[in-house]
């Protein structure tokens, strides 16, 4: 079975300014990661996911995530937020096989202020 | 359709009255998903179909709960006897597969209140 803990509920950050979501993961087998991001009254969307190769994914509107594998760690990153990326955002881990599904974190609610 | 589609969008009912929740999954995706979202909670997983393999029900809270999913596409979460605690957010999601490596498409939600 996986796990996934999202180290911060809420992250209040200014306009303009970097943001770091925090992610951390526990399996006993190797994984799939993905970060969702979810706007007020909205579904979940995908915004990137990493499967293999360069630990180091980039996804849409301007968000990057890196894989440490030592660390079982899965980080967001977005170097300057706006307005508009108030929302909240989801890590989630799948396990290498199938039939198997999603487990989410708790989710980060992040509030752009100006 | 281009997107997952789930109807209701909101659902106001009654406790101990049974509902059907909708879920039109993209076509051609072979594995469908319902998920619930409780207010400040996270995603907890209900049931996974995938193609024509038996059901993955692990995550059902209770024997209130079932969905079927018909012909490979369209299913349905049913809830017997609802209670104040089934009120939340019921997400269905589809994948193209059950590799695990393919991400989910998310449907917009049935936002359920039992009163």
């Amino acid at each position: 079975a996986q796990s996934v803990t999202q180290l911060d509920s809420q992250v209040p950050v200014f306009e303009e300014a970097p943001v770091e979501l925090r992610c951390n993961y526990s399996s006993s087998v190797s994984v799939y990661l993905f970060w969702y991001v979810q706007y007020p009254n909205q579904g979940l969307q995908l915004l990137l996911k990493y499967l293999s190769g360069s630990t180091l994914v980039k996804g849409i509107n301007g968000f990057e995530a890196e894989f440490n594998k030592s660390q079982t760690s899965f980080h967001l990153r977005k170097p300057s937020v706006h307005i508009s990326d108030t929302a909240e955002y989801f890590c989630a881990v799948s396990a290498r096989a199938a039939g198997n599904k999603l487990t989410f974190g708790g989710g980060t609610r992040v509030l752009v202020k100006p | 359709g281009a997107g997952v589609s789930q109807s209701p969008s909101n659902k106001v009912t009654e406790k101990g009255k049974d509902v059907e929740l909708r879920c039109d999954p993209i076509s051609g995706h072979t594995a469908l998903y319902w998920y619930r979202q409780s207010l400040g909670q996270g995603l907890e997983f209900l049931i996974y179909f995938q193609g024509n393999s038996a059901p993955d029900k692990s995550g059902l809270p209770s024997d209130r709960f079932s969905a079927e999913r018909t012909g490979g596409s369209v299913s349905t979460l049913t809830i017997q006897r609802t209670q104040q605690e089934d009120s939340a957010v019921y997400l269905c999601a589809s994948s193209l597969g059950g590799q695990g490596n393919y991400g989910y498409t998310f449907g917009s939600g049935t936002r359920l209140t039992v009163v």
